[in-house]
Formats: C-alpha cells, sequence, structure tokens
C-alpha cells in the first residue's frame, strides 16, 4: 500500500530555533515529493523535488530528497512565528498524489 | 486572478440533505481533485479526474458523486448528508508531466452537518 509518513506529529520550538522536519514515502511510480505549508487556509506549495542530493532553497527554508533511503527533510532556520502551521509532505505518482499527516509545528516568541 | 475557486466557502446543513460544491480552475490543468480533511487535519484524496474521466476514486460512500462537465470543473454532489461527512473539502488541480506537477488548491469548503 502506497503511503507517505511524517514525523514528529508536532513540534514546539522558541522563535530563532532551527527546525527539521521529516517525510518517508513508499510508493509505486514516484515522481516527486512536495512540501506544503498550510496555515488556517488551504495548503500552499513550498517546494518540489524530483532528483535525489540537489537542496532547494527558498529564504530560510530548504529541503533535500534522498530516493535510495525513500524520504524528505524540510528545514526551517531561525524560526519565526509566521512559521507557525502544518507542514504537510506528499508523494507524486503521475495523477495521484499521496498525503502525509503533516507536522504541526508552532513557533513561540 | 483567482486559479482554483470554490463555492461555497461555508455551508452548514442538517442531516439527511443533499448539497453541492462547485470547482473550478483557469490554469488550464487537466487533472482535478477533491480531498477531505478531517479534524485531525489529514488530506485525504477522495476522486480525481483527468480530462473529464474519473481516474481515481477512492474508498468513498456512493452518496459521494463527482462530476464534471468540462476540464475545467469538477463538481461534488453529496446525497444524504450524515455528521461525519462534517469537513474542509479542498478542490485542486494539477497538470501531470512536462515537469510541473504541483498541485494548485482552492481555498476549501467547510461543511458542518447538524
Amino acid at each position: 500500500e502506497d503511503k507517505v509518513v511524517q514525523s514528529p506529529l508536532s513540534l514546539v520550538v522558541h522563535e530563532g530555533d532551527t527546525v527539521t522536519l521529516n517525510c518517508s514515502y513508499e510508493v509505486t511510480n514516484f515522481r516527486s515529493l512536495l512540501w506544503y505549508k498550510q496555515e488556517k487556509k488551504a495548503p500552499t506549495f513550498l517546494f518540489m523535488l524530483t532528483s535525489s542530493g540537489i537542496e532547494k532553497k527558498s529564504g530560510r527554508l530548504s529541503s533535500i530528497l534522498d530516493k535510495k533511503e525513500l524520504f524528505s527533510i524540510l528545514n526551517i532556520t531561525a524560526t519565526q512565528t509566521g512559521d507557525s502551521a502544518v507542514y504537510l509532505c506528499a508523494s507524486n505518482t503521475g495523477n495521484q498524489f499521496y498525503f502525509g499527516t503533516g507536522t504541526s509545528l508552532t513557533v513561540i516568541p | 486572478d483567482t486559479a482554483v475557486s470554490q463555492t461555497p466557502k461555508y455551508l452548514v446543513t442538517q442531516m439527511g440533505n443533499d448539497k453541492s460544491i462547485k470547482c473550478e480552475q483557469n490554469l488550464g490543468h487537466d487533472t482535478m481533485y477533491w480531498y477531505k480533511q478531517d479534524s485531525k487535519k489529514f488530506l485525504k484524496i477522495m476522486f480525481s479526474y483527468n480530462n473529464k474521466e474519473l481516474i481515481i476514486n477512492e474508498t468513498v460512500p456512493n452518496r459521494f458523486s463527482p462530476k464534471s462537465p468540462d476540464k475545467a470543473h469538477l463538481n461534488l454532489h453529496i446525497n444524504s448528508l450524515e455528521l461525519g461527512d462534517s469537513a474542509v473539502y479542498f478542490c485542486a488541480s494539477s497538470h501531470p508531466g512536462g515537469g510541473i506537477e504541483t498541485q494548485y488548491f482552492g481555498p476549501g469548503t467547510r461543511l458542518l452537518v447538524l
């Protein structure tokens, strides 16, 4: 059965901390791994990863994929209260997106 | 310009009623989806349509019936609503292949069944 597992389920940190969110996947016909940030509305796209070992960066956020070990990490450095959200990862297998349960991140001032 | 839009944004209704949620995308994408997100924030796919054809139909009660009149629209009709149907329903679209595989989500429809 195709599945995506995220850890931890929730995380509380202080502003300025660095966090690492984990996503492992077991899917057939893997094409890409995507990260989303969901606040109170719809998920918004962060990164799409297709190749192992190539880091994608956007400001304080970065992500990398390991296709051999079947996982990805999302790093957030110097966290801010605005980073508080649920972070979702999803694996794309063509027309299907399998989502993990998300990691709920709370950043305390 | 709104990329993926859903109506209504909020829907409060009684058990046993029939309701519809509409979704439209103006991105020219071939594939559209319906997801249900429950109170635990788990996003679960319900249906996927590609060029008006159903390609994914997860284990969803047959009270839920999607309809795609054209590839820009995917509506969700729900018969005989039950309390457990209360959730946020997200429509999304994507363009598989060509390296553009991101999904764009609509704003969601919050359904509350009383």
